[in-house]
């Protein structure tokens, strides 16, 4: 199945600092690809929609000059959190989307998840 | 905006008893996508289902779509430790992967041995 990988898987910082989070898909391209964070014993809430190429769509109550996302290519998007605070730390999740298709249709069509990182801001 | 509700929130049973979930939308679905959180894991895709009154099983486990596309259920039959860990339905209005989903809160099973 298509596997999606996020680096690093936990990370602790100091408040006021800036993290950076990568989501790649290995063996797929991904034009489109998803940040959630999820609190403890929580569940998911999209963050923002990355489209390779073009700006971030960002959800509603998201700063976007506080996660700032990049996708530069079609296997890897950023995040990356800055002048973090205690209440950044979370445990966020990417997606990316996996098309596949024959003559013009559309077979699949699914997200896969990355293995998450853990943020911890001191 | 859309919300998904998930129920029960936790669930306790002993092994080899069955086990539901039950998802609602507040609005109509595209597609309806359910997933398995392991404790410490990240969210593993489990199926997707699009037409209405869909039903799939994948050995002990049946997925449904309701016919107004707002509902869906995932039960487990005979549970087994392995099946521990939360099950989210994520909902997305449009089709496929290509919005960002909505996830329900999840339901939390716990299975005494």
């Amino acid at each position: 199945g298509a596997v999606v990988s996020q680096h690093p898987s936990r990370v602790i910082c100091k408040s006021g600092t800036s993290v950076k989070i990568e989501c790649r898909s290995l063996d797929f391209q991904a034009t489109t690809m998803f940040w959630y964070r999820q609190f403890p014993k929580k569940s998911l809430m999209l963050m923002a929609t990355s489209n390779e190429g073009s700006k971030a769509t960002y959800e509603q109550g998201v700063e976007k000059d506080k996660f700032l996302i990049n996708h530069a290519s079609l296997t890897l998007s950023t995040l990356t959190v800055t002048s973090a605070h205690p209440e950044d730390s979370s445990f966020y999740i990417c997606s990316a989307r996996d098309q596949t298709g024959s003559g013009g249709r559309t077979i699949t069509d699914t997200q896969y998840f990355g293995p998450g990182t853990r943020l911890t801001v001191l | 905006g859309q919300q998904v509700m998930q129920i029960p929130q936790y669930q306790h049973v002993q092994e080899g008893e069955d086990f539901t979930t039950y998802c609602n939308s507040s609005t109509t679905l595209s597609n309806i996508q359910w997933y398995k959180q392991r404790p410490g894991g990240h969210p593993v895709f489990l199926i997707q289902l699009v037409k209405s009154g869909e039903v799939k099983k994948q050995k002990r486990l049946t997925f449904q779509f309701g016919e107004a596309k707002k509902n869906s259920s995932l039960h487990i039959t005979a549970t087994q430790t392995t099946d521990v860990g939360t099950y989210f339905c994520a909902g997305s209005s449009r089709g496929g992967g290509a919005d960002g989903l909505t996830f329900g809160k999840g339901t939390h099973l716990i299975i005494q041995p």
